[in-house]
């Protein structure tokens, strides 16, 4: 069966650096989501794309963040200067319709620690 | 702006009894998605069950069955004959139904419960 997959897993970085989270989504669907979840929370929306274009993007997703499909195949979250709040689990999801009944795939996630 | 509420934080059941996980939330829409979503300790997020508002009847998924009151804007999620594999965390989930030119409907979670199956 299909599925999203992410990489890193597991992701250590220092506050203040670039770092790049990689997602494969599902290969014919269309639009991808980047969500996050700070440990022991709730899982919030960051941004969906579609067409290439950012669908839609919450208030958490500023400057620092962004997103490429440099591919036909992989869709990136960039965060250009991480901070210490950034340390969360990131999860990439895609679907295939944006009509009725469309789902939306989660990827295992990348565990992101900024120290 | 829509919102989701699930105010117990910790459930516990018996393996194979019963167990119902509550779900409420605001939304002046009429025609959306309400899904329940399973997180086990490997953190992947599994869709358990879904729900289309324009629907009457409750959706059933094998052991998973949902109450949906529209009207009182709960979705509770209901576990019959538990299973030690039930136990995760559990979010609830909203999804608009309203179609954007060029953009799909983001997910809005709840805070999650988590369940633990007694052996």
């Amino acid at each position: 069966e299909p599925e999203v997959t992410q990489t890193p897993s597991h992701q250590v970085t220092q506050m203040g650096q670039e770092v790049i989270l990689r997602c494969v989504p599902i290969s014919n669907h269309l639009y991808f989501y980047w969500y996050r979840q700070i440990l022991g929370q709730k899982v919030e929306f960051l941004v969906s794309f579609y067409n290439n274009e950012i669908s839609e993007k919450s208030e958490i997703f500023d400057d620092q963040f962004s997103v490429e499909r440099p591919d036909g195949s992989n869709f990136t979250l960039k965060i250009r200067s991480t901070k210490l709040e950034d340390s969360a689990m990131y999860f990439c999801a895609s679907s295939d319709e944006r009509g009725r009944n469309n789902e939306q795939f989660f990827g295992p996630g990348t565990r992101l620690t900024v120290l | 702006a829509q919102t989701v509420t699930q105010s117990q934080p910790e459930m516990s059941v018996q393996e194979a009894e019963t167990v119902t996980l509550s779900c409420t939330y605001d939304t002046s829409e009429s025609d959306y998605y309400l899904f329940w979503y399973k997180q086990p300790p490997s953190r992947q997020m599994i869709l358990v069950i879904r729900q289309e508002a324009y629907k009457q009847q409750n959706a059933t998924e094998n052991r998973f069955s949902v109450n949906f009151q529209k009207a009182a804007k709960s979705f509770s999620l209901k576990i019959s004959d538990s299973q030690l594999g039930d136990a995760a965390m559990y979010f609830c989930a909203y999804r608009s139904a309203r179609l954007v030119v060029g953009a799909n409907s983001k997910l809005t979670f709840g805070k999650g419960i988590t369940l633990s199956v007694r052996p």
